[in-house]
């Protein structure tokens, strides 16, 4: 059960759009239109913010969207602000034996 | 609102077993979903750990398997992990969740912190 790939840290300015990429296989993310993504502050619980790869739950708010594209699923914050700051990990449905699997994790840093 | 809350023991000894208690308030354990432990050594990302339905399906991490005891108990509308023969790497940040059939969590508990360490 091999964590998804996601670069360590992203950052950007005030109002900059910024992405995130996780990459996996053909047994998780790209097998199935099951991503979801959490963002999570300091010493608090993950937060769904995107989930089915491109569907936000309500009260997230619009800037958060997400995509795939093979074995690569994104997710692009816009209009980027400093509650945005957080770390990000993407997870995927792994299939009948292994279930879930998360990303490694993104630090995502509001300059 | 659905609601989790972890309890157990903030200390355990290394080879002892770690035992965890998630307490489910406005959502019936029996109507459906499945219930699952996730884990968070400090630092670090997240680990899934087991996840059970009352139905008594039952998902593992492979590399932990041999360790893990997951359970429910539908009258107290809790679930709850075992994690035997603990070592310093198994002190992390402990939550219980609600992922649905796809692994999808839509609700976590607050986390509780649990160091193994003599």
């Amino acid at each position: 059960q091999s964590a998804l790939t996601q670069p360590a840290s992203v950052s950007g300015s005030p109002g900059q759009s910024i992405t995130i990429s996780c990459t996996g296989t053909s047994s998780d993310v790209g097998g199935y239109n099951l991503v979801s993504w959490y963002q999570q502050h300091p010493d608090k619980a993950p937060k769904l913010m995107i989930f089915e790869v491109s569907k936000r739950p309500s009260g997230v708010s619009n800037r958060f969207s997400g995509s795939k594209s093979g074995n690569t699923a994104s997710l692009t914050i816009s209009g980027l602000q400093a509650e945005d700051e957080a770390d990000y990990y993407c997870s995927s449905y792994a299939g009948s034996v292994t279930f879930g699997v998360f990303g490694i994790g993104t630090k995502v840093t509001v300059l | 609102q659905v609601q989790l809350q972890e309890s157990g023991p903030g200390l355990v000894k290394p080879s002892e077993t770690l035992s965890l208690t998630c307490a489910v308030s406005g959502y019936s354990i029996s109507s459906g979903y499945y219930w699952g432990w996730i884990r968070q050594p400090p630092g670090k990302g997240l680990e899934w750990i087991a996840s059970i339905h009352h139905s008594g399906s039952i998902y593992y991490n492979p590399s932990l398997k041999s360790r893990v005891t997951i359970s429910v108990d539908t009258s107290k509308n809790q679930f709850s992990l075992r994690l035997s023969s603990v070592t310093a790497a198994d002190t992390a940040v402990y939550y219980c969740a609600r992922p649905d059939a796809w692994a999808l969590i839509d609700y976590w508990g607050q986390g509780t912190l649990v160091t193994v360490s003599s």
